[in-house]
């Protein structure tokens, strides 16, 4: 079975600062999925990708599969950024996701 | 946009009262999932639907069943709830295939007591 491994698991910035948070992972896969998590619980999908780097905004995710490690950068970041970053795989052949535990991310003004 | 309804945001129930959570996805997806949120656990799944009536457990299937009777709607069935399956659920749909990105809905919060 997979395992998913995120880092930090919680992590406080100021406002302006550039956030990292990465995730590894031990099996080959097929996608790997960033999701969002706002206090009130709905879940977002925010990239999912199987190679090289995709950026939306402020947000830029990364991935090497030859190193199987994935990481998400939030440039600039801002209170509303303040959320759980939760990384996700699809192992090969198969649809279902295996997550991992969550980064808790706070962004003080 | 995609729109995945989940019938209630907060529930109390009882030990052992069987327990009814409502999934409804409006964009025709083949595939829906039921999940529990602990802390410290992150997401797990517990069943997967593929199809009308088509299922397949998850990682934690006991203590529930699902039904999916039409295309759109995903029930997941807690037969004797017990204090323990005290959680966050959520529900998600998607496209069949692979690297298809998931949609939530806003989740239950549900309290056996």
């Amino acid at each position: 079975k997979n395992e998913v491994e995120q880092s930090p698991q919680n992590l406080t910035a100021q406002e302006g600062e550039f956030i990292t948070i990465n995730c590894s992972y031990s099996v080959g896969i097929s996608a790997l999925h960033w999701l969002q998590q706002h206090p009130g619980g709905g879940i977002v999908s925010l990239f999912m990708l199987s190679s090289g780097k995709k950026k939306h905004g402020r947000l830029i995710a990364t991935i090497n599969i030859q190193e199987k490690h994935s990481s998400l950068h939030i440039t600039a970041s801002h209170p509303r950024d303040s959320a759980v970053y939760i990384c996700a795989v699809e192992q090969g052949g198969s649809e279902k996701l295996v997550f991992g535990k969550g980064t808790k991310l706070t962004v003080n003004p | 946009d995609v729109k995945v309804t989940q019938s209630s945001r907060y529930l109390v129930k009882r030990t052992g009262e069987k327990v009814f959570l409502e999934c409804v996805q409006d964009m025709d997806h083949e595939n829906m999932f039921w999940y529990r949120q602990d802390p410290g656990l992150g997401l797990r799944l517990i069943y997967f639907s593929y199809d009308v009536k088509m299922k397949e457990k998850g990682d934690i299937p006991e203590g529930y069943s699902v039904s999916r009777e039409k295309k759109e709607r995903f029930s997941l069935i807690l037969e004797s709830a017990s204090t323990n399956q005290t959680s966050m659920y959520l529900c998600a749909s998607s496209w069949r295939g692979y690297s298809q990105p998931q949609h939530f809905g806003d989740g239950t919060r549900l309290s056996i007591l």
